[in-house]
């Protein structure tokens, strides 16, 4: 098992432009979620998906879009970047229900200028 | 959501226990005490979780008080790979029917391992 892959690695955008960060994951996990992690502060959640066709809002959504078409793929889309989404972004999966441990991806460092 | 509390840095000679305390004194019956580390730049790492009985697993160990208002985290012969952010979590339910789970990160304890 490849566990949870996230691309690219690292990504610089000017504000105002568009982008998609990948997450995929071949653990058949139903749960999948965003977070971001700024300097000095603990990951807070952006959005997140119990299965196939549903998602929601976490924390900090506001700037951001999700989707879940397939098990395996959580997209996250920055519609207009901003300077304040300056941070790493690290997807995690899990099976469903209590007691079950989250598996992160190795995240992607986005530099907004 | 019940809150966590960890000092924000410790130190541990390499080859010794370490031993992480958290405190968790507003935890609800049904909610689980986690613990996961992120060594520096990558994502955060499960290390153990538990209720109310004390779990072993083969990274860590993971003791409750009787009242669960406290946890500690015990790396039983820390190596300089351990150094890491190590964050207590006491995880919570939300969404329909309680069935959807969000971790909550504080700022953690900086553990630092020294030769």
């Amino acid at each position: 098992n490849a566990g949870v892959t996230q691309t690219p690695k690292f990504q610089v955008l000017k504000t105002g432009q568009s982008m998609t960060l990948q997450c995929a994951q071949d653990m058949n996990h139903e749960y999948m979620s965003w977070y971001r992690q700024d300097p000095g502060m603990g990951l807070r959640l952006i959005h997140y998906s119990v299965g196939a066709g549903i998602t929601d809002q976490g924390e900090v959504p506001n700037g951001y879009n999700v989707s879940r078409s397939t098990t395996e793929d959580f997209p996250l889309r920055l519609l207009s970047a901003a300077p304040s989404q300056t941070s790493v972004y690290f997807c995690a999966s899990s099976y469903f229900g209590r007691g079950y441990e989250q598996y992160f991806g190795p995240g992607t460092r986005l530099t907004v200028t | 959501d019940a809150k966590t509390t960890q000092p924000p840095s410790m130190d541990c000679a390499e080859g010794r226990a370490a031993n992480l305390p958290c405190n968790h004194s507003t935890i609800s019956g049904n909610e689980y005490v986690y613990w996961y580390r992120q060594i520096h730049s990558q994502g955060p790492q499960y290390i153990i979780h538990g209720l109310k009985n004390n779990e072993t697993n083969e990274m860590a160990s993971l003791i409750i008080t009787e009242d669960r208002k406290s946890s500690t985290l015990i790396l039983p012969h820390a190596t300089l790979r351990d150094t890491a952010v190590y964050y207590c979590i006491v995880r919570v339910a939300f969404g329909s029917g309680g069935s959807n789970y969000k971790l909550t990160f504080g700022k953690g304890t900086l553990l630092t391992v020294n030769p």
